[in-house]
């Protein structure tokens, strides 16, 4: 079976501070991991994804994540946010064969603010 | 090119009626997976196909249902709607053999509401 637990539901930062949303998930088989942000009244996008290749994961927009394996951890960073961060940001967990690995498991979210 | 399309994207239904989405995926990808988003329960998986056979499906009652077509289309389909069923549900589509590995890109969604 696979999880994700998503610590905060909401965080809050300053313009030009650092971004950083937590993320652990629980898989029996390695794992691929994801980051979508959510806009209001629109879909997800794809920020990032971990697909067992390099642990340090570069995505969109200035944000990364890296894999730690040993903590079970795929927290999202991003050095400094900006206004248009503001936003929901779910992480995602996709494992094992057959129909395991034909879903997405999500987090229930994490709502960024970002105050001027 | 051209996302993930879903139409329609609002819709208001009555309890005990009975509606159907679409979904177009992105050209050329063959996995097309559905989900429901509420703000109780979160995003929830409801199925996948590929090559028109369902690979996967979540824990939802069988009112609940989807077909895809040979052009990749896919639709789902909600009988008898309860006003639980009021949701944000979401398309997404993945290349080739589809699977996790692939990423998949999610469409805007189509809001439902039963009243």
């Amino acid at each position: 079976a696979q999880s994700v637990t998503q610590l905060g539901s909401h965080v809050s930062v300053s313009e030009g501070a650092l971004v950083l949303l937590r993320c652990n998930y629980s898989s029996s088989v390695p794992p691929y991991l994801f980051w979508y942000v959510q806009y209001p009244n629109q879909g997800l996008q794809l920020l990032l994804k971990y697909t067992s290749a390099a642990t340090l994961v570069k995505g969109i927009n200035g944000f990364e994540a890296e894999f730690k394996k040993s903590e079970t951890s795929f927290h999202l960073t991003k050095p400094s946010a900006h206004m248009s961060d503001a936003a929901e940001y779910f992480c995602a967990v996709s494992s094992g064969s057959g129909g395991s690995n034909y879903k997405l498991t999500f987090g229930k979210g994490t709502l960024l603010t970002v105050n001027p | 090119k051209a996302g993930v399309t879903q139409t329609p994207r609002y819709l208001i239904k009555t309890r005990g009626q009975q509606v159907t989405l679409s979904c177009s995926p992105i050209s050329g990808h063959r996995s097309v997976s559905w989900y429901q988003q509420t703000p109780g329960q979160g995003l929830q998986f409801l199925f996948e196909y590929f090559s028109e056979t369902q690979r996967n499906k979540g824990n939802f009652p069988g009112r609940f249902s989807g077909r895809q077509f040979s052009n990749s289309r896919s639709e789902m389909n909600v009988s008898t709607l309860e006003l639980g069923d009021s949701a944000l549900y979401l398309c997404a589509s993945s290349s080739r053999t589809g699977g996790a590995g692939y990423g998949y890109t999610f469409g805007s969604g189509t809001r439902l509401t039963v009243v």
